[in-house]
C-alpha cells in the first residue's frame, strides 16, 4: 500500500506541450510538496500546500501552477514545456506540528523528458 | 539563507570498509535533520533523523548520525558497508518556522565495490 503515489512514473513529451503529474497520500498528512530534482541530483523544494492552500513557492517559472483539490491530492500542471523542465519531480507530504517534528514522505518520482 | 553543503560528491569504498559521511548547515535557529537516501531509479527514503534528545541517533540498515550543534554538523556513519548500500545520499535540514520545508545538501554518490 504505497504512501505517496505519483503517476506517471515516466512522462517523455515535445517542447511546448502541457502536461500534468498527480499525486495522492493516503497518511493523512495535511501538508503536500513538489521537489525538482535535476540533472546533478540536486534536489529543490518548489511548492508547498496546507489543508489545501499554497504556503510555499519557490522561484518557479509560473508555467508551473500545482492544484491541490484536496489535502490528498496536489497535481502539477506544467505549460508550454521546455527542454529545462526535464529532470525528477517528487512529491511528498507530511504531517505540520506545533512542535515541529515532521518527517516527510516522498512518493517514487516522475521522470520528466522533454525533447 | 539556510544552506545544506555535504563534503564528499563521489565515494568509493570496498565492501566491510567503514563509512562517514560529512553534512554540515547553515543556520542559527533550531533545527530537525534528516539523512535520505536514494537507491538507483527508487524515491528517497529516510534513513534516520534528529528532532532534539540523544544527539547520536540510530537509524536503519546499521546506519547512524550525529548531531554536532557546536559545530553545525550531522555526519552518516556505518562501520561496515555493503555493495547493497549503493546509493545517492542526502543531508536535508528542515528548520524552525519554515513549515516543513526541507533544504538538500547537494548529495553524495556512495559505490561500494564488492
Amino acid at each position: 500500500d504505497t504512501a505517496v503515489s505519483q503517476t506517471p512514473k515516466y512522462l517523455v513529451t515535445q517542447m511546448g506541450n502541457d502536461k500534468s503529474i498527480k499525486c495522492e497520500q493516503n497518511l493523512g498528512h495535511d501538508t503536500m510538496y513538489w521537489y525538482k530534482q535535476d540533472s546533478k541530483k540536486f534536489l529543490k523544494i518548489m511548492f508547498s500546500y496546507n489543508n489545501k492552500e499554497l504556503i510555499i513557492n519557490e522561484t518557479v517559472p509560473n508555467r508551473f501552477s500545482p492544484k491541490s483539490p484536496d489535502k490528498a491530492h496536489l497535481n502539477l500542471h506544467i505549460n508550454s514545456l521546455e527542454l529545462g523542465d526535464s529532470a525528477v519531480y517528487f512529491c511528498a507530504s507530511s504531517q505540520e506540528g506545533s512542535d515541529m517534528n515532521t518527517e516527510a514522505f516522498f512518493g517514487q518520482g516522475t521522470r520528466l523528458t522533454v525533447v | 539563507a539556510q544552506s545544506v553543503s555535504q563534503h564528499n560528491h563521489h565515494v568509493i569504498l570496498s565492501e566491510a570498509a567503514s563509512l562517514e559521511l560529512g553534512c554540515n548547515y547553515s543556520y542559527g535557529g533550531t533545527v530537525n535533520l534528516f539523512w535520505y537516501v536514494q537507491y538507483p531509479g527508487q524515491h528517497l527514503q529516510l534513513l534516520l533523523k534528529y528532532f532534539s534528545g540523544d544527539p547520536l541517533v540510530k537509524g536503519i540498515k546499521g546506519f547512524e548520525a550525529e548531531f554536532i550543534k557546536s559545530k553545525f554538523s550531522f555526519n552518516l556513519r556505518k562501520p561496515s558497508v555493503q555493495w547493497s548500500d549503493t546509493a545517492e545520499y542526502f543531508c536535508a535540514v528542515n528548520a524552525f518556522g519554515n513549515t516543513g520545508k526541507l533544504i538538500f545538501g547537494q548529495g553524495t554518490t556512495l559505490q561500494v565495490k564488492p
